[in-house]
């Protein structure tokens, strides 16, 4: 079974600091990787996705993320957050075409990011 | 263009009585997940249907049952609700089956139930 761990719970950041949200997954095989974002009282909204190919994978928004196989890892980046990034952010894992599980997300337990002015 | 459109946003229902959420896809989506989202956790997933198929099932118990109509919207059913199904029920609609570049999923506000 698939799993993800954000390692983070919440992240206190100023504003126009760099953030880095720390996000592994557990899978035996290969996986596509998400992270989405969560404003109060909101659905999810996209950032950025890796399916395949470059190992770094830019989104909305100026976040970038990074995947790294031998560690397992997909950790999500900013290099100058604003007010208006602060929200709760997901991580999530979901096996590639031809597996069982069709659309199934398998999601981290989030990071909520309060950026300080 | 309407994205994911989920009603009713909010509702109140006792112990052991019964819900139903319903959900739009966005224009021409043919699939529609649905995930539980409790207070303070990530979302889970209960329901992907695909062609009005269902496709995939979470952990979740008989309780929890859903449909997709031949318009491509979706309810998701909840009998004998419990204290611990109170949460964030989020829909969801992508174009096909499937996971791949171009196939985006989109998530709707939500539905907030609250079992007292």
């Amino acid at each position: 079974a698939q799993s993800v761990t954000q390692l983070d719970s919440q992240v206190p950041v100023f504003e126009e600091a760099p953030v880095e949200l720390r996000c592994n997954y557990s899978s035996s095989v290969s996986v596509y990787l998400f992270w989405y974002v969560q404003y109060p009282n909101q659905g999810l909204q996209l950032l950025l996705k890796y399916l395949s190919g470059s190992t770094l994978v830019k989104g909305i928004n100026g976040f970038e993320a990074e995947f790294n196989k031998s560690q397992t890892s997909f950790h999500l980046r900013k290099p100058s957050v604003h007010i208006s990034d602060t929200a709760e952010y997901f991580c999530a894992v979901s096996d590639p075409p031809g597996g069982a599980a069709g659309n199934k997300l398998t999601f981290g337990g989030g990071t909520r990011v309060l950026v300080k002015p | 263009d309407a994205g994911v459109t989920q009603s009713p946003t909010h509702l109140i229902k006792t112990r052991g009585q019964h819900v139903t959420l319903r959900c739009s896809p966005i224009s021409g989506h043919k699939s529609v997940s649905w995930y539980q989202q409790v207070l303070g956790q990530g979302p889970q997933f209960i329901f992907q249907y695909y062609e009005k198929e269902e496709r995939g099932r979470g952990n979740f118990p008989d309780r929890f049952s859903a449909r997709q109509f031949p318009n491509y919207s979706s309810e998701l059913n909840v009998n004998a609700l419990l204290l611990g199904d109170s949460a964030l029920y989020l829909c969801a609609s992508s174009l096909v089956q499937g996971l791949f570049d171009g196939n985006t999923i989109y998530f709707g506000e939500g539905s907030w139930l609250t079992v007292v």
